[in-house]
Parts: C-alpha cells; structure tokens; sequence
C-alpha cells in the first residue's frame, strides 16, 4: 500500500523567511503533484512533476522531484502572507490505476 | 480556464437518505474522479471512471455509493442511506491525461445530521 508522508505538518513562519516542506512516499511512482488548499475552499494545482530530478518554479515557490529517493521538496522563498495555506502533495502510483494518494497536508501560516 | 462545476456547494440531509452529488467537468476531459475530505483531513480517494465506467474503487465505495454519467456531460455520486460519518467535503476531479494533471472542483460539503 502506497504511504505518502509530509513534513512538517503545521509550519508557521515569518514573512521573508524561506522554509522547506518534504514529501516522502513509500513505493516507486514517476508522478507527484503539489496542490494548495485555502479553508473551505478546492485543491488548486501547483506542480506536476513528472520525472526524476524535474524542478519546477512558479513566483516564490519551487517544487522538486528524486524518484530515486522517493522525495519530493516544496521550497518557499521570501515567504509573504498570501502563501498562508495548507499544501498537499500527492503521489500517482506508477503502473497502476489513475488514483492519487494525498499526504495528510502542510498547514503554512506566514506571520508578518 | 475551464473548470469543474459542482452543485450543490453545501448539502444537509438527514441520517439515512439519499443525496446526488452532481458534477460537470470540464469538456475535453476523458477521465473522471471523486474523492473526499472529513474536515481537517486528508483528501482520499473514492472512485474512477473512465469510458462509462468504473475503473478503481477504494474500500470507502461499498455498496452504499453509486456512480453514474447519466449524459455527456454530468458524473454523479449517489450516496445511499447516509451516515453520520459521511459528512465531508466531497471533490470531483477531472483529467485529460495524468501528465497534465487533475482539475478538482470546489466541492460539496455534505453534512448528515
């Protein structure tokens, strides 16, 4: 059975700190994606890795993949208040079926 | 950008009957998903559909839940006979390949009372 675990799962940090969140999962998968959660709201999709050493940026923050040890990093750079989220990763399993496995989520709270 | 409907956006029921969760998903997308949230948990997975019909279901999707593309556009969940602990956040999701990524809707938030 697929695992994914995240952490930290609560981080609060300064603005204009950098932090890093960590995803490890337990079997082989050549997918990993990254989703930001706002309270009662949807999934919002931040990055889809696709292969092992892929790193994808977007504004403050950059997502990397290493297939090989079964990690995946979230870095925040410069952290500013709107990042204030619960961030997920999750895992498509390779050769199975369309499915994803979610961490249990980082709760960012970034405090002026 | 396209998006993923969901209706209703909060649903209250009452401890044993049955509710539809209805989605849209966006046009050109081929496979369709549902997963839920008990509040301040993690996202699981329900169910996946592809070319009408069910391709994976988890061990939450008994009996009690159904799934059904009734025309070309709508994927529904039935939820029969509810239960307390039904209550979630419940997310459809669409995607047209998985290197593209999934499209999650804004979700139903279904409380059984």
């Amino acid at each position: 059975e697929l695992k994914v675990e995240q952490n930290p799962l609560f981080l609060s940090m300064q603005e204009g700190k950098n932090y890093t969140i960590y995803c490890n999962y337990s079997t082989t998968s050549d997918r990993l994606y990254w989703y930001r959660q706002d309270p009662g709201k949807s999934l919002e999709s931040l990055f889809v890795l696709l292969s092992n050493g892929a790193v994808k940026q977007e504004g403050r923050l950059m997502a990397s993949l290493d297939t090989k040890a079964r990690l995946s990093t979230l870095h925040i750079t410069a952290a500013v208040h709107d990042l204030s989220a619960t961030y997920f990763c999750a895992v498509d399993i390779q050769g199975g079926s369309e499915k994803l496995v979610f961490g249990k989520g980082t709760k960012l709270t970034v405090n002026p | 950008e396209p998006e993923v409907t969901q209706t209703p956006s909060h649903q209250v029921t009452q401890m044993g009957q049955e509710v539809i969760l209805r989605c849209v998903p966006i046009s050109n997308h081929l496979y369709f998903y549902w997963y839920r949230q008990i509040l301040g948990q993690k996202v699981e997975f329900l169910v996946s559909f592809y070319n009408n019909e069910i391709s994976e279901k988890s061990e939450i999707f008994d009996d009690q839940f159904s799934v059904e593309r009734p025309d070309g556009s709508n994927f529904t969940l039935k939820i029969r006979s509810t239960k307390l602990e039904d209550s979630a956040m419940y997310f459809c999701a669409s995607s047209i390949e998985r290197d593209y990524g999934y499209t999650f809707g804004s979700g139903t938030r279904l409380t059984v009372v």
